[in-house]
């Protein structure tokens, strides 16, 4: 079955480490994302890419990192910058193609992270 | 700057009773609108989506929602909720053109009570 793999599903980290959360889908999309997730705040984008090798800062990117060197995989390194790194972590996918337009975006069953 | 409000952040309602999720959005040029449920800790899944055409779309589950145009309002209603059907549901706008960006709003929490 197609989909998006995120992992791992919990993670813990101590203040001043680097983690990176995996992001895999054989969608064959184009698009990926990748959001945070706090209570009362929706989800607020910090990484997307269009395109291999191409990534835009969203809205709170300060803090992450990204890199998109192959269609398939879009990892997130949450990096110790991120003050407040605890949240839970959604990446997404969706088709570009004109000619689809399905427009949805397909999601991840997320990463919980956790500073100690 | 475009935003979606969901201005309800929780909503009780009684088993087999109707129910309406309100999501209101600010924009200057033309969007597509979806709704999706995320049960806890878990991703979303799509319930239905508006690209073009109908303004009435229905979705999975049961669930359906109208876009007003002129009140820039797409608003999601189920005739009669399951307990199943507590969850969080979020609102999201795409611009139909240009950047390939999504806006949420903050979610509505649905509880379905017995």
């Amino acid at each position: 079955d197609g989909g998006i793999t995120q992992s791992p599903k919990y993670l813990f980290r101590k203040e001043g480490q680097n983690v990176t959360l995996s992001c895999e889908q054989n969608l064959n999309h184009d698009a990926m994302y990748w959001y945070r997730q706090d209570p009362g705040q929706g989800l607020r984008l910090i990484y997307y890419s269009q395109i291999v090798n191409d990534f835009q800062k969203g809205d709170i990117a300060e803090g992450y990192s990204v890199s998109r060197e192959k269609k398939e995989s879009f990892p997130l390194t949450v990096t110790s910058a991120q003050k407040n790194p605890t949240a839970f972590y959604l990446c997404a996918s969706s088709i570009l193609r004109q000619d689809t337009l399905t427009g949805e975006l397909f999601f991840g069953e997320g990463s919980r992270l956790t500073v100690l | 700057a475009q935003s979606v409000t969901q201005l309800d952040s929780q909503v009780p309602v009684f088993e087999e009773a109707p129910v309406e999720l309100r999501c209101n959005y600010s924009s200057s040029v033309s969007v597509y609108l979806f709704w999706y449920v995320q049960y806890p800790n878990q991703g979303l899944q799509l319930l239905l989506k508006y690209l073009s055409g109908s303004t009435l779309v229905k979705g999975i589950n049961g669930f359906e929602a109208e876009f007003n145009k002129s009140q820039t309002s797409f608003h999601l209603r189920k005739p009669s909720v399951h307990i199943s059907d507590t969850a969080e549901y979020f609102c999201a706008v795409r611009f139909t053109s240009g950047t390939y960006k999504y806006i949420f709003g903050t979610g509505t929490r649905l509880k379905v009570l017995a």
